[in-house]
């Protein structure tokens, strides 16, 4: 079955304590990408990685970084999470075109919350 | 720059017509999407449109498109309760190619017995 999984789907830590929220694809995608959903803003990206070894900024990308040395997963790691950072985040994966206009996937979710 | 907006509730009875709306300032966006949020859930892609098409149907839901005022729609005939989730707006940052979907605040459909 064609999925994104993301783990953990929930986690509560304590500010500045590094953690990493894992996102795995089985699609052979070479676009990844995450997301934060917070009431009223909608989803925005975070980051964002074309290809294996390749990412680049989103709109929100403070605080937060990325690594890509596999085609399958996409870990978001927070190094000194922030109250903040309190959301719901999503890892979405596609296949890339030129036009980039092929559906998106997306994880499950996992929610964060910083105290 | 690129910005989309939605119209955050909508509240119908079972078996209307619902509508749910979309403004977006990207002209040069080529691809615009419908998703829906079910509680507890990631994202499903419901449908899609090509922007020089004006209208899709598909089933229950039929888009239309005034590229002219950059105005998008999604109508669900026959709402039923399973309906009821959140339904977002997106169109792909068509100017920079990077693949970004860029989401309006989403809509809450609520489906009343």
């Amino acid at each position: 079955e064609a999925q994104v999984t993301q783990n953990p789907r929930y986690l509560i830590t304590v500010t500045g304590k590094k953690l990493t929220v894992t996102c795995s694809q089985n699609m052979n995608h070479e676009y990844m990408s995450w997301y934060r959903q917070d009431p009223g803003l909608g989803l925005r990206q975070i980051y964002y990685s074309m290809n294996v070894e390749v990412t680049d900024k989103g709109d929100v990308p403070e605080g937060y970084k990325v690594s890509r040395k596999e085609k399958r997963n996409f870990p978001l790691i927070l190094e000194s999470p922030s109250p903040n950072q309190t959301s719901l985040y999503f890892c979405a994966s596609s296949s890339r075109t030129e036009t980039m206009n092929t559906e998106a996937f997306f994880g499950q979710g996992t929610r964060l919350t910083v105290v | 720059g690129e910005d989309v907006e939605q119209s955050l509730f909508l509240s119908v009875r079972e078996g209307d017509s619902s509508v749910i709306n979309c403004t977006y300032t990207d002209s040069s966006s080529t691809y615009l999407y419908w998703y829906k949020q079910e509680p507890g859930a990631g994202l499903q892609l419901l449908t899609y449109i090509f922007s020089n098409m004006d209208m899709k149907q598909d089933q229950r839901l039929t888009v239309l498109l005034n590229k002219k005022d950059k105005h998008l729609s999604l109508r669900i005939a026959d709402t039923q309760t399973g309906d009821s989730a959140i339904y977002f707006c997106a169109e792909r940052g068509g100017s920079s190619n990077t693949g970004k979907l860029i989401f309006g605040q989403g809509t809450t459909l609520q489906v009343k017995p």
